[in-house]
């Protein structure tokens, strides 16, 4: 069966730090690979979409870095932090665009 | 530019009545429309989805309707119950990439 490994649950960094969250999906191939970000009253937000290996959308201009080294392994990442990165962090990964598995999520409060 | 457009934000029904939230989108390239459900602390669950050339469609006591001319489609929850509590999004997918509404905050009352 699929499953789709998200972390840290929680993480609490200060402004300006770097950030790297990791999201790796078992029991499937060539997945689409999904990072979303929810905050109060803007639902949620596409951040990055990824087809392949080495193949990022980005749907938000901002500090925000993806990657895909791995074909079942997506990274989001950030040089520095800004506090309107505040947010829940929702890593997904689909087979057929039909439906969207989500992981477990990381809070991440900058401070 | 916020392609799909849900409403209301929240919504209180009493518990056994008919729980509505809405739906518009702007692009008719769009070609597939499900709803997640989220509780707190989760990520969202698929829960029922449509294709444009559907004008309903019913799992249980959930149903989706769809005006592809007015572009807009709604989620009916029949005999809402307590454990529907959860938010509720709207989608909308055009190719690999899914575009979700803001979210709506539903609480059935006991």
């Amino acid at each position: 069966s699929q499953t789709i490994h998200q972390w840290p649950a929680t993480l609490v960094q200060p402004v300006g730090s770097p950030l790297s969250l990791e999201c790796t999906v078992e029991g499937t191939s060539n997945p689409n690979l999904y990072w979303y970000r929810q905050a109060a009253g803007r639902g949620l937000q596409l951040l990055f979409y990824s087809v392949g290996i080495g193949q990022i959308s980005s749907e938000v201009p901002q500090n925000l870095s993806a990657s895909r080294p791995q074909d079942r392994q997506f990274i989001l990442s950030s040089k520095k932090l800004l506090l309107s990165d505040s947010g829940f962090y929702l890593c997904a990964w689909s087979v057929l665009k039909e439906k969207l598995f989500f992981g477990s999520g990381t809070q991440l409060s900058v401070l | 530019q916020q392609q799909v457009k849900q409403s209301p934000q929240s919504l209180i029904v009493q518990k056994g009545g008919i729980s509505i939230i809405n739906c518009a989108y702007e692009n008719t390239a769009f070609d597939y429309f499900p709803w997640y459900q989220q509780f707190p602390g989760k990520g969202p669950a698929l829960l029922i989805a449509i294709r444009p050339d559907v004008s309903e469609k019913k799992e249980g006591r959930f149903t989706i309707s769809f005006n592809k001319s007015a572009k807009q489609f709604s989620l009916h929850i029949m005999d809402s119950q307590p454990g529907d509590s959860a938010t509720y999004f709207c989608a909308a997918t055009k190719d690999d990439k899914i575009i979700f509404g803001k979210g709506t905050r539903l609480h059935i009352l006991p």
